[in-house]
């Protein structure tokens, strides 16, 4: 079965800090990984998929298949970064975590 | 292109009564999800359609039905509703040979009182 985990509900730093929001999956064929971000108000929005090894707003994620994570990474922390961030496997999704960057 | 719209916004009904919330894809997408986004979690996955068939259903009651139309935008149907029901029910789009990437509406606000 698909499953994804976000084992934080919650995550604080200081801007300018380094942050990592993870994610774990469990699926037993070729995953389909994504990162989707919420702002306050706004619709959610894809912010990253893994096939495209892309970096956008200085975010990147790594697929880790030995570990089966999708953690997503950004060296330096702004405070318009503060959203809601969803890791998602195909069209399942993670809890969530609430990223709040602190000036 | 708007994006993905859905109707109404927010709506209020009384235990018992049924629901239709309405979503329009964005032009070119021909496959719509469904999912109910409870405070505090991640979005759950209801129904997929694409080309007006089911091709996917999460762990969701019989109360809860979907078709899609010939242009291929989408309703959800909840019958008996519940009190448990309320959510935000989102409405995503895709184009199946474009990956999985999803576009989402705004959603519809169900308060069940």
């Amino acid at each position: 079965a698909q499953r994804v985990t976000q084992p934080e509900k919650l995550l604080s730093v200081f801007k300018g800090a380094p942050v990592e929001l993870k994610c774990n999956y469990s699926y037993s064929g070729s995953p389909e990984l994504f990162w989707y971000v919420q702002y306050s108000r706004q619709r959610l929005q894809l912010l990253l998929r893994h096939i495209s090894r892309e970096s956008i707003k200085g975010f990147t994620a790594d697929l880790n298949k030995g570990e089966t994570s999708f953690h997503l990474k950004k060296p330096f922390a702004q405070e318009e970064d503060s959203a809601m961030y969803y890791c998602a496997l195909s069209g399942r999704f993670g809890a969530g975590t609430r990223l709040t960057v602190k000036p | 292109d708007a994006g993905v719209t859905q109707s109404p916004t927010h709506l209020i009904k009384t235990r018992g009564q049924h629901v239709t919330l309405r979503c329009s894809p964005i032009s070119g997408h021909k496959s719509v999800s469904w999912y109910q986004q409870v405070l505090g979690q991640g979005p759950q996955f209801i129904f997929q359609y694409y080309e007006k068939e089911e091709r996917g259903r999460g762990n969701f009651p019989d109360r809860f039905s979907a078709r899609q139309f010939p242009n291929y935008s989408s309703e959800l149907n909840v019958n008996a509703l519940l009190l448990g029901d309320s959510a935000l029910y989102l409405c995503a789009s895709r184009n199946p040979g474009r990956s999985y990437e999803q576009y989402f509406g705004p959603g519809t606000r169900l308060t069940v009182t």
